[in-house]
């Protein structure tokens, strides 16, 4: 079961920046924090992930607490496109770095 | 170069019937995982296989469900006597490796089940 928890749903205006939240109550230490969107109809696509540190890419940031128990997802300037469900997971670096685990995310509504 | 594919997108089963979803790896993938989203779920691990090996299948349930990727051609994921609890979104990735930040998805294979 998921581990995460996250708004079920929120809005932001075109062109303004989408701040997405999730709460990792009860991540360990090598346990990564990564985002997936997707889009309608369509399979998941990865958007950025990261351990300790704030990390950008030419997607989104992913900003991480320093105790690590919750992160947010930016993107910069949101556009229509970018309406989708966000999901925020937790995976480990060992054995098992292969399986994502999502909840059941948030929907962004992206309004002209 | 192609994504992964999936087919059929939509599969229509009726209760006792079995169902058979195909994948195909991008160009260079050796590593095939499926993952099952029911409806307003996350999405859940199933398995993850290799060419011709089935490295961890922990997330699939133990009976009427089974997978494979031989040598040659698509991965099958397959489901025998099909209930309507089975009815979900089947997910597809594969990567060049192990590791998530190589795992691409196919569209979903959508198992409607009667």
């Amino acid at each position: 079961d998921a581990k995460t928890t996250q708004p079920p749903s929120m809005d932001c205006a075109e062109g303004r920046a989408a701040n997405l939240p999730c709460n990792h109550s009860t991540i360990s230490g090598n346990e990564y924090v990564y985002w997936y969107r997707q889009i309608h109809s369509q399979g998941p696509q990865y958007i950025i992930h990261g351990l300790k540190n704030n990390e950008t890419n030419e997607m989104a940031s992913l900003i991480i607490t320093e105790d690590r128990k919750s992160s947010t997802l930016i993107l910069p300037h949101a556009t229509l496109r970018d309406t989708a469900v966000y999901y925020c997971g937790e995976i480990g670096s060992g054995g098992s770095n292969y399986k994502l685990t999502f909840g059941k995310g948030t929907l962004l509504t992206v309004n002209p | 170069n192609a994504g992964v594919m999936q087919n059929p997108r939509h599969l229509v089963r009726r209760r006792g019937q079995e169902a058979r979803l195909r994948c195909s790896p991008m160009k260079g993938h050796s590593h095939v995982y499926w993952y099952r989203q029911l409806p307003e779920e996350g999405l859940k691990f199933m398995v993850y296989l290799q060419k011709e090996n089935i490295i961890d299948e922990s997330g699939m349930p133990k009976e009427r469900f089974s997978a494979e990727f031989p040598k040659e051609g698509p991965s099958i994921l397959r489901i025998q006597q099909v209930v309507r609890g089975d009815s979900a979104a089947y997910f597809c990735a594969s990567s060049p490796g192990q590791g998530i930040q190589g795992q691409f998805f196919g569209p979903g294979t959508r198992l409607t089940v009667l």
